[in-house]
């Protein structure tokens, strides 16, 4: 079965750069999210995405951060200016078209460290 | 009261040992509720979905108490794979994009 891909897998980047978090999704799955987990805590939901729009976001996801599928296809997460605590391990996740419940598939995940 | 809370761990069991997680949750609104297995410093990957019913699948029975909130996850037969982080997942009733809360995990470590 198809799996969900993310880009880069490790990404290092100094304070206040920018960084994007590419996901590649499947071609029948409909609701995108992103998740982070900081390293020995919980995974924490940031936003999901259906329909090319946002339908819910965490308060974790403020200003800094923005979700766009620019080309039809991929699925980004930007964080506009980097601050160290955004070090974190970002999962994106998708539910699978015409499963009667919603089981979300993760990614491998893109690893943030901010110096 | 944590939305979802699990015993962190580690539990340290033998080979072909018998183990049981618990989970308990705070909404009961609640609707959808999984195990997932997180290795380190690896995505969580989806065990089962876990039904009023219950649920078995192979090795690990899944059993959901919505009166008291209570999830539980049993591994008969532990082999040294199963060595994980057991992560209790709910989905907390929200819109219709279906947010998944996670708890902390619970550390298994199997040994020979």
């Amino acid at each position: 079965e198809p799996e969900v891909t993310q880009t880069p897998s490790h990404q290092v980047t100094q304070m206040g750069q920018e960084v994007i978090l590419r996901c590649v999704p499947i071609s029948n799955h409909l609701y995108f999210y992103w998740y982070r987990q900081i390293l020995g805590q919980k995974v924490e939901f940031l936003v999901s995405f259906y329909n090319n729009e946002i339908s819910e976001k965490s308060e974790i996801f403020d200003d800094q951060f923005s979700v766009e599928r620019p080309d039809g296809s991929n699925f980004t997460l930007k964080i506009r200016s980097t601050k160290l605590e955004d070090s974190a391990m970002y999962f994106c996740a998708q539910i699978k078209a015409g499963t009667g419940v919603y089981e979300q598939y993760f990614g491998p995940g893109t690893r943030l460290t901010v110096t | 009261r944590k939305e979802v809370e699990q015993d962190p761990g580690p539990f340290n069991v033998p080979e072909g040992a018998t183990v049981a997680f618990n989970c308990t949750y705070s909404n009961s609104a609640s609707q959808s509720f999984f195990w997932y297995r997180q290795d380190c410093r690896k995505e969580p990957k989806l065990l089962m979905s876990v039904y009023s019913s219950g649920n078995e699948d192979g090795r690990f029975t899944a059993q959901l108490n919505r009166a008291s909130q209570y999830i539980s996850l049993l591994i008969r037969d532990s082999k040294l794979s199963d060595s994980a982080t057991y992560l209790c997942v709910v989905n907390m009733p929200t819109g219709t994009a279906s947010k998944l809360t996670f708890g902390t995990g619970t550390r298994l470590q199997v040994t020979l």
